[in-house]
């Protein structure tokens, strides 16, 4: 499976700043990359479809403005969390597809905890 | 109703046991299903696809039942380093997202 890279791996920051995160697809060119959300207990939750050269697609409920995706290149996206707020602490995860068999390889996470 | 539903355990089973797990899911559309593992506070990993046929890898077994849309996943001759919770996971209709189950947790006891 494809090899997906995260960093950082653990953030702690203050109320009301942005924190930004990478996921770097690191053995194949990844056209998408999704970002999933997993609280203590709880299932992932897609965030947000990232595709190469275009907008990306949030999913119902999440907002665009607070949550910035960009994927400038087929081996990087980011997710940055703007104004964060302490109900933002979460598990945060991004993926990459196996073309064809939507198999889904993830990478290692960011912890993010809002203070 | 939840789209992906699972027992969430625990199963406390000795080493050796075999173990079921059951899952359902909602979208009678979904087209590709899958078990992940995943560690306390690790990311998922991929154990299998799932197949019509069903599909065996070493002790684990899946089997896939479109019409009453259940999918299961057996695990023979459990180890402690099997110790994990178990995710059923489905394709959102015919589209690439994955619909996660919250999981079943599992502790195999020495």
């Amino acid at each position: 499976g494809a090899v997906v890279s995260q960093h950082p791996s653990r953030v702690i920051c203050k109320s009301g700043t942005s924190v930004k995160i990478e996921c770097r697809s690191l053995d194949f060119q990844a056209t998408t990359m999704f970002w999933y959300r997993q609280f203590p207990k709880q299932s992932l939750m897609l965030m947000a479809t990232s595709n190469e050269g275009s907008k990306a697609t949030y999913e119902q409920g999440v907002e665009k403005d607070k949550f910035l995706i960009n994927h400038a290149s087929l081996t990087l996206s980011t997710l940055t969390v703007t104004s964060a707020h302490p109900e933002d602490s979460s598990f945060y995860i991004c993926s990459v597809d196996s073309y064809g068999t939507y198999e889904q390889y993830f990478g290692p996470g960011t912890r993010l905890t809002v203070t | 109703r939840k789209e992906v539903e699972q027992d969430p355990g625990p199963f406390n089973v000795p080493e050796g046991a075999t173990v079921a797990f059951n899952c359902t899911y909602s979208n009678s559309a979904s087209q590709s299903f899958f078990w992940y593992r995943q560690d306390c506070r690790k990311e998922p990993k991929l154990l299998m696809s799932v197949y019509s046929s069903g599909n065996e890898d070493g002790r684990f077994t899946a089997q896939l039942n479109r019409a009453s849309q259940y999918i299961s996943l057996l695990i023979r001759d459990s180890k402690l380093s099997d110790s994990a919770t178990y995710l059923c996971v489905v394709t959102g209709g015919a589209t690439n997202k994955l619909i996660f189950g919250t999981g079943t947790l599992l502790a195999v006891q020495p």
